[in-house]
């Protein structure tokens, strides 16, 4: 299995500053058929479903602010909130899913300082 | 608005059965890849399962530590996609999501709100 670890396990960042979660793949997940990163990023906040932000490891889903960029290839890959907001206090999750089983990091916690 | 609803989760003792459902609308049912995600209290999520479309030959996969104890199935004509959980664990405990696959079954573009599922004697 594809283990995917992220750090830190948490950070706190002061309103408008930036936030940078990493993530990084036991193996590679870049497809050399596409050339393509098969790598997600979620959003979860208690009490409600995980939200996609990112996927194919920088193209940001629809409606997703553009503060947040995903970035990286192969194994290392970061998340990227330019100018946090209260909003966006939350777990923030990275996923492969290059190939089964389907294996998500362990989560990281964004909080205002 | 694509919505995805969980059902029937609650508590249930080691060795037990659970059914859960998730009602989907919102999407063409019959042409996405479903997954359940679990999330375990103080852990990260957990891809639990899968099932194919019809066209794709309804195909089954799981995740070791449920293979062979959950069973995935699904019914287009109802847009309700199960998970069947019999011998159930201790560490089965978790909130269940149900997801939808994006295209070709990659990342998961939908969640359900989740359905909480405790195993204990």
């Amino acid at each position: 299995d594809i283990v995917m670890t992220q750090s830190p396990d948490s950070l706190a960042v002061s309103l408008g500053e930036r936030a940078t979660v990493n993530c990084k793949s036991s193996q590679t997940i870049l497809h050399s058929s596409n050339n393509k990163n098969y790598l997600a990023w979620y959003q979860h906040k208690p009490g409600q479903p995980p939200k996609l932000l990112i996927y194919w490891a920088s193209t940001r889903e629809s409606g997703v602010p553009d503060r947040f960029t995903g970035s990286g290839s192969a194994t290392d890959f970061t998340l990227t909130i330019s100018s946090l907001q209260p909003e966006d206090v939350a777990v923030y999750s990275c996923q492969q899913y290059y190939t089964d089983p389907f294996t998500f990091g362990p989560g990281t916690k964004v909080n205002i300082k | 608005e694509v919505l995805l609803v969980e059902s029937g989760g609650g508590l249930e003792k080691p060795g037990g059965s659970l059914r859960l459902s998730c009602a989907a609308s919102g999407f063409s049912f019959s042409g996405a890849w479903m997954s359940w995600v679990r999330l375990a209290p103080r852990k990260g999520l957990e891809w639990v399962g899968r099932i194919k479309t019809k066209n794709d030959g309804e195909t089954k996969d799981y995740s070791a530590p449920v293979k062979g104890r959950f069973t995935i199935s699904r019914d287009d004509s109802q847009n309700m996609v199960h998970l069947d959980m019999n011998g159930l664990k201790v560490e089965d405990t978790a909130l269940y999501f149900c997801a939808k696959g994006g295209p070709y079954g990659t990342y998961f573009d939908y969640w359900g709100q989740g359905i909480m599922v405790t195993v204990s004697s």
